[in-house]
């Protein structure tokens, strides 16, 4: 069975240019949670999507944003890329309650 | 002060041993508890829930203390594949984890 997938697994940017990640969930999925891990942190809470409905946010800036389609998968968009914005973007989905199942993550540069 | 707060380690133990993680927590208000494991350069895996009553499973034990809002892992007779980082993680409503910084533990053969 697939798991969460994630896309692009890698990519590099420049300052103020503008990414869109992809996730797609688990088949039977409805939540969506965007997390950003920094090299030697732990996982950082972004945003979670339940039926299309962002049902939680953290303490990001604007500059962050994400969606979830009608089939549940989901994008987040980070616009004005900031050298700081350089991280693993993990896509986690579940039934909407329990656990979590992370994807490999998109692997963002900044330079 | 971080929400979920962990020594960061690295802790280099041989194998055989035993190692323990803490952790602690600041919002009396988080519902549920869980240890992760993060292998170098994938993504984080659930490793056990932690309840109040303390659970097992197999060479891992897990405890939760609410009253001191402190949290802990048991790796008994530790192996080479248990070399990971260990993330303490507490839920606070709809699904929103919250992760400690991550404990880096090598096993050394």
């Amino acid at each position: 069975d697939a798991g969460v997938t994630q896309s692009p697994t890698h990519l590099i940017k420049t300052r103020g240019q503008h990414v869109t990640l992809r996730c797609s969930p688990i088949s039977g999925h409805k939540s969506v949670s965007w997390y950003q891990q920094v090299l030697g942190q732990g996982p950082q809470f972004i945003f979670q999507y339940y039926e299309k409905e962002e049902r939680g946010r953290g303490n990001f800036p604007d500059r962050f944003s994400a969606r979830q389609f009608p089939n549940y998968s989901s994008e987040l968009n980070v616009n004005a890329l900031l050298l700081g914005d350089s991280a693993l973007y993990l896509c986690a989905s579940s039934w909407g309650a329990g656990e979590l199942f992370f994807g490999e993550g998109s692997r963002l540069t900044v330079l | 002060r971080k929400e979920v707060e962990q020594d960061p380690g690295p802790f280099n133990v041989p194998e055989g041993a035993t190692v323990a993680f803490n952790c602690t927590y600041s919002n009396s208000a988080s519902q549920s508890f869980f240890w992760y494991r993060q292998d170098c350069r994938k993504e984080p895996k659930l490793l056990m829930s932690v309840y109040s009553s303390g659970n097992e499973d197999g060479r891992f034990t897990a405890q939760l203390n609410r009253a001191s809002q402190y949290i802990s892992l048991l790796i008994r007779d530790s192996k080479l594949s248990d070399s990971a980082t260990y993330l303490c993680v507490v839920e606070r409503g709809a699904q929103k984890l919250v992760f400690g910084q991550g404990t880096r533990l090598t096993i050394n053969p």
